[in-house]
């Protein structure tokens, strides 16, 4: 079975500055990759996910990811974060051909002015 | 308009009371799924169902019951022998059961 370790639970971080939020995930087998995003009291909503191609994953929102298969690790980045970036943020795993999703613990982000 | 809607978004459950939680999808999706978030948990896989007129347990099943009659609605039953069913809980639908899955806003189930 795989699993996802979120390294960091709660990030906080000033407007306009970089974030990285770190995802380390173990499997025997080759996997899909996901990062949802939470606001407050509502579901999650797709950021970006990698599949196959090119490691370097362009999302929503100006996020983006880059999976290394070597240190089995999908990090999520954004360059420059706003205010409304504060939400809870879930990397999830599938094995390929699964329609089984585990996820991580979340870290939430909270952007102060 | 496209998506999943839950309701109600909150509910409250007496002791020994069962109570059903709404999820309805007009994406024609195939799969259905339900989970629960607890607090600085993530999500956990309670049901999930990949066609009409069949569902598997998922990772916490006990204490929860769901059916899939029509292919646009997954409700999900907490009885009463859960004894723990204060949480968050997310419904989630995928065009099949490989495909991407999109969730609802929730519903957060709280006990008298």
């Amino acid at each position: 079975a795989q699993s996802v370790t979120q390294l960091d639970s709660q990030v906080p971080v000033f407007e306009e500055a970089p974030v990285e939020l770190r995802c380390n995930y173990s499997s025997s087998v080759s996997v899909y990759l996901f990062w949802y995003v939470q606001y407050p009291n509502q579901g999650l909503q797709l950021l970006l996910k990698y599949l196959s191609g090119s490691t370097l994953v362009k999302g929503i929102n100006g996020f983006e990811a880059e999976f290394n298969k070597s240190q089995t690790s999908f990090h999520l980045r954004k360059p420059s974060v706003h205010i409304s970036d504060t939400a809870e943020y879930f990397c999830a795993v599938s094995r390929v051909n699964d329609y089984k999703l585990s996820f991580g613990a979340g870290t939430t982000v909270t952007v102060r002015a | 308009d496209g998506g999943i809607t839950q309701s109600p978004k909150y509910l409250f459950r007496k002791e020994g009371q069962n109570v059903t939680l709404s999820c309805e999808q007009n994406l024609n999706h195939d799969a259905m799924y339900w989970y629960r978030q607890d607090p600085g948990q993530g999500l956990r896989l309670i049901y999930y169902s990949q066609i009409v007129n069949d569902f598997q347990k998922g990772d916490i099943a006990e204490g929860y019951s769901v059916s899939r009659e029509k292919k646009e609605s997954f409700p999900l039953t907490v009885t009463s022998a859960q004894k723990n069913p204060t949480a968050f809980y997310l419904c989630a639908s995928s065009l099949t059961g490989l495909e991407t899955q999109y969730f609802g806003p929730g519903t957060r189930l709280l006990v008298l």
